[in-house]
């Protein structure tokens, strides 16, 4: 399976733009890029997803570079309950059936 | 919509016992993953189901196994414990089409003294 890198810990501050980074140089064409997230005390929470073409939906954005071999979850204004440890994983086309995890990036929003 | 429902909670066995959790998947989806989380490892996929079939598995011993129900509702079972089994067990259910998101459970966190 393909390998992402992303820092382990992030800080922003609240109702301030979040930029998360992704390496992952070794994608294969047909790999998505899935972003979940973490709460405390609960399960992984979908968050975006995509291929090559750039990403929106209601909670977030992702950017995904010309080479693909980076991109970055971008959360337009930050909430305290953005706070979280956010995960980016390739899967292949086939399906979210056996997602690798790595270890996250922890977001800390400051009030 | 009722999400993806674990039970129990919080569960603590000692070594050599065997457990089964349970999952309820959302109403509708025929796929369950399972998925062990430890602060050291992180989260590690264990195995899918799919219409009563495995379809997936993950690198773990055959100590862990699961099954599926024609409801979609699923079992894991972990024999012969170990201290290291101690981790968050978390169930992940879909429908079952390609790259489709995860709805996940909050988990049973199984605790082996």
């Amino acid at each position: 399976d393909a390998k992402t890198t992303q820092p382990n810990s992030m800080e922003s501050n609240e109702e301030e733009p979040v930029h998360l980074p992704c390496n992952h140089s070794t994608i294969s064409g047909t790999d998505y890029i899935h972003w979940y997230r973490q709460l405390p005390s609960q399960g992984p929470e979908y968050v975006i997803h995509g291929l090559t073409s750039n990403v929106n939906n209601r909670m977030a954005s992702l950017a995904i570079a010309e080479d693909r071999k980076s991109s970055t979850l971008i959360l337009h204004r930050a909430t305290l309950r953005d706070a979280a440890v956010y995960y980016c994983i390739l899967s292949p086309t086939q399906g979210a059936q056996k997602l690798v995890f790595g270890q996250g990036t922890r977001l800390t929003i400051n009030p | 919509k009722a999400g993806v429902t674990q039970t129990p909670r919080y569960l603590i066995k000692t070594r050599g016992q065997q457990v089964t959790l349970s999952c309820s998947p959302i109403s509708g989806h025929r796929s369950v993953s399972w998925y062990q989380q430890t602060p050291g490892q992180g989260l590690q996929f264990l195995f899918e189901y799919f219409s009563e079939t495995q379809r997936n598995k993950g690198n773990f011993p055959g100590r862990f196994s699961g099954r599926q129900f024609s409801n979609s509702r699923s079992e894991m079972n972990v024999s012969t414990l170990e201290l290291g089994d101690s981790a968050l067990y978390l169930c992940a259910s879909r429908t079952g089409s390609t790259n489709e998101k995860l709805f996940f459970g909050s988990g049973t966190q199984l605790s082996v003294l």
